[in-house]
């Protein structure tokens, strides 16, 4: 099955400090790739959409400037908060899809938690 | 905008028993996917089942089923002979073109 990867799983930083989060597709090629944000007992929010060599399209209320996000190849996203804030911290679930088939599915990374002091 | 709404925040099980799970939706789409997926205590979000809108049909997986009524907007997900490891958030969620908009979730908690 197709696999999505993380790192780190779990970041502990200073307020103010700047962290990446990195999702890789293992075994296939990811045309898009999706950023997703869950607090504790809630559902997930997409973030914003990036597609291979183009830039990320944010959703509504989602700040491109502090929340950055590269896809600079088929099997590799990446996430970074800058100047990060205690409520900034939360669960960051990517997820990466093949472009093909009629379901297009999306296969969702094991997540990374976020923890700003 | 397309809207998902789970209206149960938990349910509760006895083990080997079954369980429905509801999910209603909002779209003027006529085509569009649905899914359910599992949230464990891990975090990992897994695929339960997906339901195409053309097809009359309601997939199967197993133990777990859909009740896919489009003309209501609805899509609950049985669960049959639920075991201890069922034990974890549901997420009904809907799909048109990229996106996955995902209900507030369901938890469930199954009893021994």
């Amino acid at each position: 099955g197709a696999v999505v990867s993380q790192h780190p799983s779990w970041v502990i930083c200073k307020s103010g400090t700047s962290v990446k989060i990195e999702c890789r597709s293992l075994d296939f090629q990811a045309t898009t790739m999706f950023w997703y944000r869950q607090f504790p007992k809630q559902s997930l929010m997409l973030m914003a959409t990036s597609n291979e060599g183009s830039k990320a399209t944010y959703e509504q209320g989602v700040e491109k400037d502090k929340f950055l996000i590269n896809h600079a190849s088929l099997t590799l996203s990446t996430l970074t908060v800058t100047s990060a804030h205690p409520e900034d911290s939360s669960f960051y679930i990517c997820s990466a899809a093949t472009g093909r088939g009629s379901y297009n599915e999306q296969f969702f990374g094991p997540g990374t938690r976020l923890t700003v002091l | 905008a397309q809207t998902v709404t789970q209206s149960q925040p938990e349910m509760s099980v006895q083990e080997a028993e079954t369980v429905t799970l509801s999910c209603t939706y909002d779209t003027s789409e006529s085509d569009y996917y649905l899914f359910w997926y599992k949230q464990p205590p891990s975090r990992q979000m897994i695929l339960v089942i997906r339901q195409e809108a053309y097809k009359q049909q309601n997939a199967t997986e197993n133990r777990f089923s859909v009740n896919f009524q489009k003309a209501a907007k609805s899509f609950s997900l049985k669960i049959s002979d639920s075991q201890l490891g069922d034990a974890a958030m549901y997420f009904c969620a809907y799909r048109n073109g990229n996106k996955l908009v995902f209900g507030a979730g369901t938890i469930l908690r199954v009893k021994s």
